[in-house]
């Protein structure tokens, strides 16, 4: 097992750049969801899904876009990347909806 | 929605004496309540949680209590040691309104040996 993988695990976008953020699972879980971690900002959602084909926002998605096609993966894509985009990025999953979320290694983006 | 605060921000304390870290949140539907620990440069991992069936759970050293009245939770650490140093973030979760974890803002604690 796997757990909750994600790539890359560093990226680095000029403004305007677009780009996709890989998340996935082998634990068969239905619950995914993306959270940004700005220093002194804890943890905020961006995303989440509940299943397959089933996805919604959280506090702060504006500028992301996410799309659930499988059970497995929950790529969360920038279209346009800005400086207030640099941030950690972290993907996490779950087996009962917000119940146990284990959380993916991160990625740390840089938008220049 | 749901908004969650977390008290103190830093916290430092010597080898050996107890931690306590508080949440309160503002959705009184909210049932689900995780602790998570996340050292430097790693992810954060769930270390403990509690349900609004329940007052309390225990894990060796570390205890979550919950106050549904009050709408805040504690997390206790005892006999703490350097390696329990980390940033700890506390979360809540309404499963009715479709499970969003919301997260407090988190609390390093340095642990002095």
């Amino acid at each position: 097992n796997a757990g909750v993988t994600q790539t890359p695990k560093f990226q680095v976008l000029k403004t305007g750049q677009s780009m996709t953020l890989q998340c996935a699972q082998d634990m068969n879980h239905e619950y995914m969801s993306w959270y940004r971690q700005d220093p002194g900002m804890g943890l905020r959602l961006i995303h989440y899904s509940v299943g397959a084909g089933i996805t919604d926002q959280g506090e702060v998605p504006n500028g992301y876009n996410v799309s659930r096609s499988t059970t497995e993966d929950f790529p969360l894509r920038l279209l346009s990347a800005a400086p207030s985009q640099t941030s950690v990025y972290f993907c996490a999953s779950g087996g009962g909806g917000a119940y146990e979320q284990y959380f993916g290694p991160g990625t740390r983006l840089t938008v220049t | 929605g749901e908004n969650v605060e977390q008290h103190p921000s830093t916290l430092s304390v010597q080898e050996g004496d107890s931690a306590v870290i508080k949440c309160t949140y503002s959705d009184s539907a909210s049932n689900y309540f995780p602790w998570y620990k996340q050292e430097l440069g790693k992810r954060p991992q769930l270390i403990i949680d509690i349900r609004s069936n329940v007052g309390e759970k225990k894990d060796q050293r570390i205890a979550v209590t919950l106050n549904k009245t009050a709408k805040h939770f504690s997390l206790h650490i005892t006999e703490t040691q350097p390696e329990d140093s980390a940033v700890y973030f506390c979360a809540a979760s309404n499963p009715s309104n479709t499970g969003k974890l919301i997260f407090g803002q988190g609390t390093t604690l340095q642990v002095k040996p």
